[in-house]
């Protein structure tokens, strides 16, 4: 069974500081997707990551996937505190059409 | 253009009745998903339906159903609801299958159980 794990589960950073999530998975997959999720809200979209070696950037956040490893990292780049919220990456098992998600990581950016 | 729409918004229900959730596409849209979100927790995976037919399902008892009809939109039923069932029901769509597409959610229906 396809298990996607994220770590930290829990950041809490200064804002200004740069640091990485990350989202491994457990079987063979060429896509993986980002979300944001604000409390009580529902889910954003922010990466989509078609293929090996994908690498995507909106304003300070970065994404990038590696299949052979299995892993995906989400890179925050002098954070600030609007950054705040849960992020979840998922995965599309191949050809099942099921999309698992990771267990979420909650970013805190500190004043 | 109107994102996913889902309702009711809020639900509440107690052990051994039946709900139904509804939640219409981005226009255009083919796709819809389900998940559900407990508290804390990342979504999990309940069905997929592309052009009207369910494409996935997820590892969720026969309780749970869902229908696509030909406009695109979308009912999730859960029967002899449990408590356990409490959580926030989320629908997304996409253009194509889901694989290798964005999927758009909807602000979900949290469903009470009590």
């Amino acid at each position: 069974e396809l298990k996607v794990e994220q770590n930290p589960l829990f950041l809490s950073m200064q804002e200004g500081k740069n640091y990485t999530i990350y989202c491994n998975y457990s079987t063979t997959s060429d896509r993986l997707y980002w979300y944001r999720q604000d409390p009580g809200k529902s889910l954003e979209s922010l990466f989509v990551l078609l293929s090996n070696g994908a690498v995507k950037q909106e304003g300070r956040l970065m994404a990038s996937l590696d299949t052979k490893a299995r892993l995906s990292t989400l890179h925050i780049t002098a954070a600030v505190h609007d950054l705040s919220a849960t992020y979840f990456c998922a995965v599309d098992e191949d050809r099942t059409y099921k999309y698992i998600f990771g267990t979420g990581t909650r970013l805190k950016v500190l004043a | 253009d109107a994102g996913v729409t889902q309702s009711p918004t809020h639900l509440i229900k107690t052990r051994g009745q039946h709900v139904t959730l509804r939640c219409s596409p981005i226009s255009g849209h083919k796709s819809v998903s389900w998940y559900q979100q407990v508290l804390g927790q990342g979504p999990q995976f309940i069905f997929q339906y592309y052009e009207k037919e369910e494409r996935g399902r997820g590892n969720f008892p026969d309780r749970f159903s869902a229908r696509q009809f030909p406009n695109y939109s979308s009912e999730l039923n859960v029967n002899a609801l449990l408590l356990g069932d409490s959580a926030l029901y989320l629908c997304a769509s996409s253009h194509g299958p889901a694989g290798g597409d964005t999927q758009y959610f909807g602000p979900g229906t949290r469903l009470t159980v009590l």
